[in-house]
């Protein structure tokens, strides 16, 4: 299985500001998602991170406030724009080596004050 | 849009016992997995099934993809303290471009030592 690893593991961050989430990979992979987890709550799908294209939004979520790069077959990063307490979650990310079975990152606390 | 329901949303058990989570949807998935989350982890995932009516087992894991398509139960026997955590049930469409999951809302499980 995939190693996926996230960075910040957990931040504190004030309202209005931005925050990027880096995801490194092991190894190559088709897909990579971001999720986000609110607390006490189950994994929402943010979006699918397509390489070298504009990431796929589900409903609800924006490319303005969610803008999501992934530069190659190993690595994205998704960026929470003009945070508000509202965006306090945990983010992760997970990665699919073609098989179906999706791996995931220890995820990104973010809380924000 | 497609929603998994699991409930209840805890269960307690004592420790040796074994216990059994289930999970059903509104509309069919061509695949099911089953994750385990531990407090600040991502999830892990523990079974995958790929077809209708398979039966799969890992350890003291068992899982099986309902016949309808529409339900799987993840069954635990002999559990341990080890055993605690929140167990996501997650259907998938397909593998590649629409390998994205759905969750459910997750079971919360205690074991007494």
């Amino acid at each position: 299985s995939a190693v996926i690893s996230q960075k910040p593991s957990r931040d504190i961050c004030q309202r209005g500001t931005s925050l990027t989430i880096q995801c490194q990979v092991d190894s190559q992979v088709t897909m990579m998602f971001w999720y986000r987890q609110q607390p006490g709550q189950s994994l929402t799908l943010i979006a699918t991170a397509n390489q070298g294209s504009e990431a796929t939004y589900e409903s609800g979520f924006v490319i303005d406030k969610f803008p999501i790069s992934r530069p190659n077959l190993t690595f994205s990063t998704l960026t929470v724009s003009n945070m508000s307490p509202e965006d306090s979650s945990i983010y992760l990310c997970s990665a699919d080596q073609g098989a179906g079975e999706l791996f995931f990152g220890e995820g990104s606390r973010l809380t924000v004050l | 849009g497609q929603q998994l329901n699991q409930s209840p949303q805890s269960m307690f058990i004592q420790e040796g016992e074994d216990v059994s989570m289930n999970c059903t949807s509104s509309s069919i998935f061509n695949t099911w997995l089953w994750y385990k989350q531990d407090p600040g982890e991502g999830p892990v995932l523990l079974i995958a099934l790929y077809k209708a009516g398979e039966l799969t087992s890992n350890g003291r894991l068992t899982a099986q993809f309902g016949i309808t398509r529409k339900d799987s139960f993840l069954n635990i026997s002999a559990s341990i303290p080890s055993d605690v955590g929140i167990y996501f049930c997650a259907g998938q469409l397909s593998t590649g471009a629409n390998s994205k999951l759905t969750f459910g809302k997750g079971i919360t499980l205690s074991v007494r030592p």
